[in-house]
């Protein structure tokens, strides 16, 4: 079946370390990819998007993500954690469906951050 | 821009009620998608909007329902509902279908 896989449902860092969240995608086709960051009762917040062209992407605050096409992998990085860092991440993945018709999104179970002082 | 906005942005319905949730989207967006978050089953798309039209929907029994208005404001509507549709339901946003989706803050309803 198509799917999101994000293997890490929580991580823990120490601010200041660096970080890795990652995210598989079984999609035969190199799909859109998104990762958003969800902090305790709000909403999804857009890190970054990857639709085509550079596989290296930069998002904000001072997130960054690779797309590896041959891992089927789009994980994200940040080289020092903040403690507001400190929320649920999300890998989402964009892309027409079986019918060729409709788009949809679909995320994975997200990754929970707990950042030690 | 304002972003997308929610309302109510909590609520508390008991078993059998029906319940009316309210999503604006960004100025220009015409595209509008909803979904539903609980811990077990994480996000789960409900159905998407484009230009009054429903577009495309999640695999959600018929007790949801939905609706996109002229100026592309979209309702979601779940009739008779039940203990296990106590949840986060988020809306979000995005120029067409393909584009990419800008999320409210979303409405906690709990179920009692």
């Amino acid at each position: 079946a198509q799917s999101v896989t994000q293997p890490d449902i929580h991580i823990t860092v120490s601010e200041g370390a660096s970080l890795e969240l990652r995210c598989n995608y079984s999609y035969g086709a190199t799909p859109y990819l998104f990762w958003y960051v969800q902090s305790p009762g709000q909403g999804l917040q857009l890190l970054l998007k990857y639709f085509s062209g550079d596989t290296l992407v930069q998002g904000i605050k001072g997130f960054e993500a690779e797309f590896k096409r041959s891992q089927s992998s789009f994980n994200l990085r940040k080289p020092s954690v903040h403690w507001s860092d400190a929320a649920e991440y999300f890998c989402a993945v964009g892309r027409i469906d079986s019918g060729g018709s409709n788009y949809k999104l679909t995320f994975g179970k997200g990754t929970l951050l707990t950042v030690n002082p | 821009k304002a972003g997308v906005t929610q309302t109510p942005r909590y609520l508390i319905k008991t078993r059998g009620q029906q319940v009316t949730l309210s999503c604006s989207p960004i100025s220009g967006h015409r595209s509008v998608s909803w979904y539903q978050q609980t811990p077990g089953q994480g996000l789960q798309f409900l159905f998407e909007y484009f230009s009054e039209t429903q577009r495309n929907k999640g695999n959600f029994p018929g007790r949801f329902s939905g609706r996109q208005f002229s100026n592309s404001r979209s309702e979601m509507n779940v009739s008779t509902l039940e203990l296990g549709d106590s949840a986060l339901y988020l809306c979000a946003s995005s120029l067409a279908s393909e584009e990419t989706q800008y999320f409210g803050p979303g409405t906690r309803l709990l179920v009692l």
